[in-house]
């Protein structure tokens, strides 16, 4: 059974940079069937997708927050990672790290979840 | 970049059948992919491609698609079922990139 957990801190202040790390067990980020995204969600909204990695280590990202953001990856930790630069109040969600799957002729689906991690952007 | 539309609220009365809808242009070349979200906590993968549900989903969950609108419809709704729905596809004006729909909030009465 796959599992991910999201780690980083709760707290960023406004103009830093939000770190937050996936950890995933039962099965290897480095398999070539599987991505690996981030998604968001503000409290009370909807989910937001951020960005993705492959296993190659190419990324994409959300147009929205292309210019902000980084999605590393980190196979001797079967780890991936999530860097946001020059947060502001409205970055402030729960950020879920999940596993994409994908398939010919459909939406990327997204069948591993953690449990998400909320980041407060305050000073 | 491409949107996903969905009615903000839905309800359906106890073993009835409810359809949430999810409609947007991408819709047309992709079948949309289904999530369910109880309170705090994860989504949850309910239905994808044309036709799979994951293990463990009841197959009271299935979904279809015509034109422009997906629909995930739930055959005699229980109380469990009572969450936020949401769709995702692909972006129309980049297909590696990823939108979500609004979401639906589903009561069951």
């Amino acid at each position: 059974q796959v599992q991910l957990q999201e780690a980083g801190p709760g707290l960023v202040k406004p103009s830093q940079t939000l770190s937050l790390t996936c950890t995933v067990s039962g099965g290897s980020i480095s398999s070539g069937s599987h991505y690996w995204s981030w998604i968001r969600q503000p409290a009370g909204k909807g989910l937001e997708w951020v960005g993705r990695i492959y296993p190659s280590g190419n990324t994409k990202y959300n147009p929205s927050l292309k210019s902000r953001v980084t999605v590393s990856l980190d196979t001797s930790k079967n780890q991936f990672s999530l860097k946001l630069s020059s947060v502001t109040a409205a970055d402030t969600a729960v950020y879920y790290c999940a596993r994409e799957g994908d398939i010919l002729g459909a939406a990327p689906y997204f069948d591993y979840w953690g449990q998400g991690t909320l980041v407060t952007v305050s000073s | 970049s491409s949107e996903l539309t969905q009615d903000p609220a839905v309800s359906v009365a106890l073993g009835q059948t409810v359809r949430i809808t999810c409609q947007g242009d991408s819709l047309r070349t992709y079948f949309a992919t289904w999530y369910q979200q109880k309170p705090g906590q994860a989504p949850v993968l309910v239905f994808y491609g044309k036709n799979n549900r994951p293990s463990g989903i009841p197959d009271r969950f299935s979904g279809s698609t015509s034109g422009n609108t997906a629909s995930l419809t739930i055959t005699g709704a229980q109380a469990e079922d009572e969450a936020d729905y949401y769709c995702n596809s692909r972006d129309t004006s980049g297909y590696h990139h990823v939108v979500f729909g609004g979401g639906t909030n589903l009561t069951v009465l």
